[in-house]
């Protein structure tokens, strides 16, 4: 079965920026999507179609996807940022998630 | 703008069957433009997704619950309805409803629900 594949952490200095990989095999041939998920709260669609933001998420959230790589950056990290970032694309008409990254800014 | 909500009970005993219905507000899941869809994510463990259907009529389960789970829709309450049978404790988890918008080749989960959290054990 097709795995995604995250750093379970990742550490940023606020302002700084923090970029988080998910890795497939030839997960570039797919479109990658990414959540955010906050304690206590449902997640959050940041990015879809690799590089798409929707409505009413900030500018400093980008994403690429290429080879067998996604990645998630975040520019100027700020500290309302912490949380835990999924990637996610479609493989034989199923959903499959990566295992989750805890960005933590400090 | 779009609300789901999940409601169902809390506790499950072993090997009976999950019931969750997810209410959809402020949009129709008739107009299928959207997928819906259910999605669980256990204590410590990353995101699990379970299925969709849409309203033409299209139906898809993960292979690795397949067997378990039935997913329904009620159009004239806006609502539709997970069941997954013969569980264990390994189906504890926070359960999800979502939205899914979709292009020619691509779609996303862009509406969710809050979430609700369904234990099993007796």
């Amino acid at each position: 079965s097709y795995e995604l594949t995250q750093p379970p952490s990742v550490s940023v200095s606020p302002g700084q920026t923090a970029s988080i990989t998910c890795s497939g095999d030839k997960l570039g041939d797919k479109y990658a999507s990414w959540y955010q998920r906050k304690p206590g709260q449902s997640p959050v669609l940041v990015i879809y179609q690799d590089t798409k933001r929707p409505s009413g998420i900030p500018e400093r959230f980008s994403g690429s996807n290429s080879g067998n790589t996604a990645t998630l950056t975040i520019s100027g990290t700020q500290t309302m940022d912490e949380a835990g970032y999924y990637c996610q694309a479609w493989d034989s008409n199923t959903a499959i998630f990566g295992g989750g990254t805890k960005l933590t800014v400090l | 703008q779009v609300q789901l909500q999940e409601s169902g009970p809390g506790l499950v005993k072993p090997s009976q069957t999950l019931s969750l219905t997810c209410t959809v507000s402020g949009g129709s899941i008739s107009s299928g433009v959207y997928y819906w869809n259910w999605i669980r994510q256990p204590a410590g463990k990353g995101l699990e997704w379970i299925g969709r259907f849409s309203t033409s009529g299209s139906t898809k389960y993960n292979p690795s619950l397949k067997s378990r789970v039935t997913i329904s829709v009620d159009t004239s309450k806006n609502q539709f309805s997970l069941k997954l049978s013969s569980v264990t404790a390994a189906d504890s988890a926070v359960y999800y409803c979502a939205r899914e918008s979709f292009g020619s080749n691509w779609s996303s989960f862009d509406y969710w629900g809050q979430g609700t959290l369904v234990t099993v054990s007796s």
